[in-house]
């Protein structure tokens, strides 16, 4: 069965202190795993996808990386409007398309 | 850049009431899919479409039901609901990619959801 677990629960990092999420996988073969990021009340706003070991994507102030059993999600120098839950997500060999989605990192920034 | 339209964006019902959810995807968009959100719990993958037949299924109730129309636009609807029905409900859509060798894999976009209490 698949499974995605994100760490930490929670973040709380100070404006420019840089730091990474964890997302660990277990899935019958990756074909994609997917970064979002959700505002509360919101619906999730993509971010990246990685499909091979070894892979690395950058926007702004994130950059992802993949190895065969887990994601970062590095955040450099954050700034407040960063604040968000950063949500991890797979998709599977067996066929289907639907994302199965870890729990989730809510990061606070403080000024 | 045209994104998923959700409507309504909130939507009040009592108990063994019915509703219905529409989702119009980002045009040229050939899959749809539905996720429930309880209050903080990650999102849960209900029913998809591709091309307006189901692909896949999920965690979806036998209560609830939905389809995807000619126009690609897809309605959730739900009977019998429950106080437990009571979520956001996203709407995603994707265009099916093969990338060459491997498996296809498609990014999904989400909407801005559909805020359902059930009383």
């Amino acid at each position: 069965e698949d499974q995605v677990t994100q760490s930490p629960e929670a973040l709380r990092l100070q404006e420019g202190e840089s730091s990474s999420l964890n997302c660990s996988y277990t899935v019958s073969g990756l074909r994609g795993l997917f970064w979002y990021r959700q505002d509360p009340g919101k619906g999730p706003e993509f971010l990246f996808t990685l499909y091979s070991a070894g892979e690395e994507k950058e926007k702004e102030r994130l950059k992802a990386t993949l190895t065969k059993k887990e994601s970062f999600l590095h955040i450099t120098a954050p700034k407040p409007e960063d604040s968000a839950t950063y949500l991890c997500a797979v998709q599977g060999q067996t066929g289907a398309n639907n994302l199965f989605f870890g729990t989730g990192t809510r990061l606070t920034v403080i000024p | 850049a045209a994104g998923v339209i959700q409507s309504p964006r909130h939507l009040i019902k009592e108990k063994r009431e019915t509703a219905t959810l529409k989702c119009y995807p980002i045009p040229r968009h050939d899959t749809v899919y539905w996720y429930q959100q309880g209050p903080g719990q990650d999102p849960q993958f209900l029913i998809s479409f591709y091309e307006k037949m189901q692909s896949d299924k999920g965690s979806i109730p036998d209560r609830f039901s939905a389809q995807q129309f000619s126009d690609y636009h897809s309605e959730l609807n739900m009977s019998s609901l429950e106080l437990g029905d009571s979520a956001l409900y996203f709407c995603a859509s994707s265009l099916y990619r093969r990338l060459a060798g491997l498996s296809s894999y498609n990014e999904q976009f989400f909407g801005p959801g559909t805020r359902l209490t059930v009383l």
